[in-house]
């Protein structure tokens, strides 16, 4: 079974520039969450997706955007880049296994802005 | 702020030995997780305990839950230098329907051969 992807691996965009990154799931997974890594921050939730609808997002400006597409799959947009933007974002997906959501990672987009 | 603190945030052992991780947290829980993380790149969903649950095991793991101390612990008995990685655990906060997990600062662990 295939874990979730992201993709692209590697990021360098210039301040005030838009990203986007992407990531599909596990198949059969329709939870997905995306997180930021940043140095010295730690990890800290970002998104969540269910069902296409945004159910959660943690404590980020409205220029942290994202969606989920019909397949599960989700897309997470950064706009105006800064340089604190600067990050490691990871994905996760999750199902309701054995009365607990477990949360699978991806592998991560590293971004960085110059 | 994080929720949950590792401890200790560094720990060197001998191939061999066992090393144990401690992660505090400060509220209810629905469930606490344990990942893996090498070098920067993505984390490794280890193990999953539940707030009803005291201890679980899952090959060379071993993870306790005190909820009356809101603390868990990782035990990796016999390690590996393959086991040289960053742990996190990260919970779940109790009947909020967030599903946010909230991570700790991670523990560093270093296994010389």
């Amino acid at each position: 079974e295939a874990g979730v992807t992201q993709s692209p691996t590697h990021l360098i965009k210039t301040r005030g520039q838009q990203a986007t990154l992407r990531c599909s799931p596990i198949s059969g997974h329709t939870s997905v969450y995306w997180y930021q890594q940043a140095l010295g921050l730690g990890l800290q939730f970002l998104l969540w997706y269910d069902e296409g609808e945004e159910r959660n997002r943690g404590n980020f400006p409205p220029r942290f955007s994202g969606r989920q597409f019909p397949n599960y799959s989700s897309e997470l947009n950064v706009n105006a880049l800064e340089l604190e933007d600067s990050a490691l974002y990871l994905c996760a997906s999750s199902s309701w296994g054995t009365g607990a959501y477990e949360q699978y990672f991806g592998p991560g987009t590293r971004l960085t802005v110059t | 702020s994080q929720q949950g603190e590792e401890d200790p945030q560094a720990l060197s052992i001998q191939e061999g030995e066992n090393a144990t991780m401690n992660c505090s947290y400060k509220t209810s829980i629905n469930n606490l997780q344990w990942y893996r993380q090498n070098s920067g790149r993505g984390l490794v969903h280890l193990i999953l305990i539940r707030s009803n649950e005291r201890e679980k095991h899952s090959g060379r793991l071993r993870v306790t839950l005190d909820t009356s101390k809101k603390s868990s612990s990782l035990l990796i008995t016999a390690s590996r230098a393959a086991d040289t990685a960053s742990y996190f655990c990260a919970t779940d906060a109790r009947d909020t329907g967030r599903r946010a997990l909230t991570f700790g600062s991670g523990t560093r662990l270093q296994v010389q051969p």
